[in-house]
């Protein structure tokens, strides 16, 4: 499978402690994305990687998440002091800088976060 | 910051017929891509559809349709001879800069 691949995709874990998701692009993409998805609603953009690099955060992104793409290869996202309120879908994409197609965005299959 | 809305939160269609779905944004630019990805239920997310807002021609991928009214900012999705593999919650999406930015969603019920 070549596709974007997250784990765990699951993660139950009790409020206050630290939570790390991993996420595989497509190996040639160069550029990976990090979506938050509430119950019932659409995907929010939380940050984007080109490379190593990060280059856009959103506000979403509060001072206890924080993302890395060290090789500019796999990326993590890591929540310290979970709250109730992190309880959500975490998905991951990947797209090739320039395309074709353009920008199209590559989903994974998510790692869905519940914090007791 | 760009705004998507879908104003159907839910829409049934039977077998075999056709079913349109609404999305409206707001946008400032001239020049921008407007997607359609499909959901499944604990499934990931696959795009649909692509439109390109400088393409006067609407995008159509095999059964799926879009109508694309630039004016309006209106990019609605048509599903024809629907399948019982189309039920999904659909997202419409706008690019913008290097990020999407998705509408709440329509939950598709296919009825055999």
């Amino acid at each position: 499978d070549t596709g974007v691949s997250q784990d765990p995709r699951h993660k139950i874990t009790k409020r206050g402690q630290n939570v790390t998701f991993r996420c595989d692009p497509i190996s040639e993409h160069n550029r990976l994305y990090w979506y938050r998805q509430t119950l019932g609603q659409g995907p929010e953009f939380l940050t984007y990687f080109q490379n190593e690099a990060q280059l856009e955060k959103s506000r979403l992104l509060s001072d206890r998440f924080s993302a890395e793409r060290p090789k500019g290869s796999f990326s993590t996202l890591e929540i310290q002091r979970t709250e109730q309120g992190d309880s959500a879908m975490y998905l991951c994409a990947s797209s090739l800088v320039g395309g074709p197609p353009p920008g199209e965005q590559y989903f994974g299959p998510g790692t869905r976060l519940t914090v007791t | 910051a760009q705004t998507v809305t879908q104003s159907q939160p839910e829409m049934s269609v039977q077998e075999a017929e056709t079913v349109t779905l609404s999305c409206t944004y707001d946008t400032s630019e001239s020049d921008y891509y407007l997607f359609w990805y499909k959901q499944p239920p604990s499934r990931q997310m696959i795009l649909v559809i692509r439109q390109e807002a400088y393409k006067q021609q609407n995008a159509t991928e095999n059964r799926f349709s879009v109508n694309f009214q630039k004016a309006a900012k209106s990019f609605s999705l048509k599903i024809s001879d629907s399948q019982l593999g189309d039920a999904a919650m659909y997202f419409c999406a706008y690019r913008e800069g290097n990020k999407l930015v998705f509408g709440a969603g329509t939950i598709l019920r296919v009825k055999s």
